[in-house]
C-alpha cells in the first residue's frame, strides 16, 4: 500500500495563478483533511471531508476550495494565490474509529508552495 | 483561542537521556490525545495515544502521561537516540464529534545530543 500520497511535491506560482493539490489515499479511508503548516504555526487545517462527495471549513478555509469526488481523492484548489499561501500544505485520512485501536490520522509527505 | 499548548518551542537532551515534552489542553471534551512526530522534509507520523480513561500509555522507549484534572499530557523518551530528533506534535480530539477532527500544538523541536 502507498498510503497517502500528494501530488505535486513542490511548486512556485506567481502571485494570482491558479492550482490544485490531490491528494490520493490507498487505505479505503472515509475521512480526509488538508493542513497548512507554517514556521511557530503549528498543523492548520483547512478543509475537510467525511465522505464521498462531501466537504467542511476547517479553521483557515479562505482562499481555498477543495472536492471529494472520489472516495479516495481529495482536491485543494487555489483560484487566485497569494504570498500568504506560500506554505508545506500536508494532506490526512483516517478511518475514524478502529476497533482496538484509536483515530490515528495518516498523513502524507507533503507539498511545499512557494508564491511569488 | 489556543485550545492545545506547547509552550516549549525547542528541548534540548543528551542522548541516553530523558527527553519529557508536554502538552496542555483547555477544552474538557477532549478524550482521546495523540503525538506525532515529524522529520523534516516529511509528513508526520503517528507516535502514540492515550484516551482519557487511562493515564499511562507505553510503547518501547515512549510513554505517555494524562493528567486529566491539570489538562496535561506529556511524552517522555527514555532514552533518547539522536534519531529521536524531529518536531513532536501534541493533538487532542472529541470522539463525541462526528467529523473526526484533531486539533495540534504548534510543536516541539526536540534535539537530541551525541
Amino acid at each position: 500500500n502507498a498510503g497517502v500520497t500528494q501530488t505535486p511535491k513542490f511548486r512556485v506560482l506567481k502571485t494570482g495563478q491558479s492550482m490544485t493539490l490531490l491528494c490520493a489515499q490507498d487505505m479505503n479511508h472515509e475521512y480526509m483533511y488538508w493542513y497548512r503548516q507554517d514556521p511557530g504555526m503549528g498543523l492548520r487545517l483547512i478543509h475537510y471531508s467525511v465522505g464521498e462527495g462531501t466537504t467542511a471549513k476547517g479553521e483557515v478555509p479562505d482562499g481555498y476550495n477543495v472536492s471529494r469526488l472520489k472516495k479516495q481523492n481529495f482536491l485543494l484548489g487555489l483560484e487566485s494565490a497569494a504570498p500568504s499561501q506560500t506554505s508545506v500544505y500536508f494532506c490526512a485520512s483516517t478511518e475514524g474509529l478502529i476497533v482496538g485501536g484509536g483515530y490515528e490520522q495518516y498523513f502524507g509527505p507533503g507539498t511545499r508552495l512557494t508564491v511569488t | 483561542d489556543q485550545q492545545v499548548k506547547q509552550n516549549s518551542p525547542s528541548l534540548s537532551v543528551q542522548e541516553g537521556r530523558i527527553s519529557i515534552l508536554n502538552c496542555d489542553y483547555t477544552n474538557s471534551m477532549f478524550d482521546y490525545f495523540l503525538w506525532y512526530k515529524k522529520y523534516p522534509a516529511e509528513g508526520p507520523t503517528f507516535l502514540i495515544s492515550i484516551s482519557s480513561i487511562k493515564d499511562k500509555n507505553e510503547d518501547g522507549r515512549f510513554t505517555v502521561f494524562l493528567n486529566k484534572s491539570a489538562k496535561h499530557l506529556s511524552l517522555h523518551i527514555v532514552p533518547s537516540q539522536p534519531g529521536d530528533s524531529a518536531v513532536y506534535f501534541c493533538a487532542a480530539f472529541d470522539s463525541g464529534g462526528s467529523n473526526y477532527k484533531l486539533t495540534f500544538g504548534k510543536g516541539t523541536l526536540l534535539t537530541v545530543n551525541p
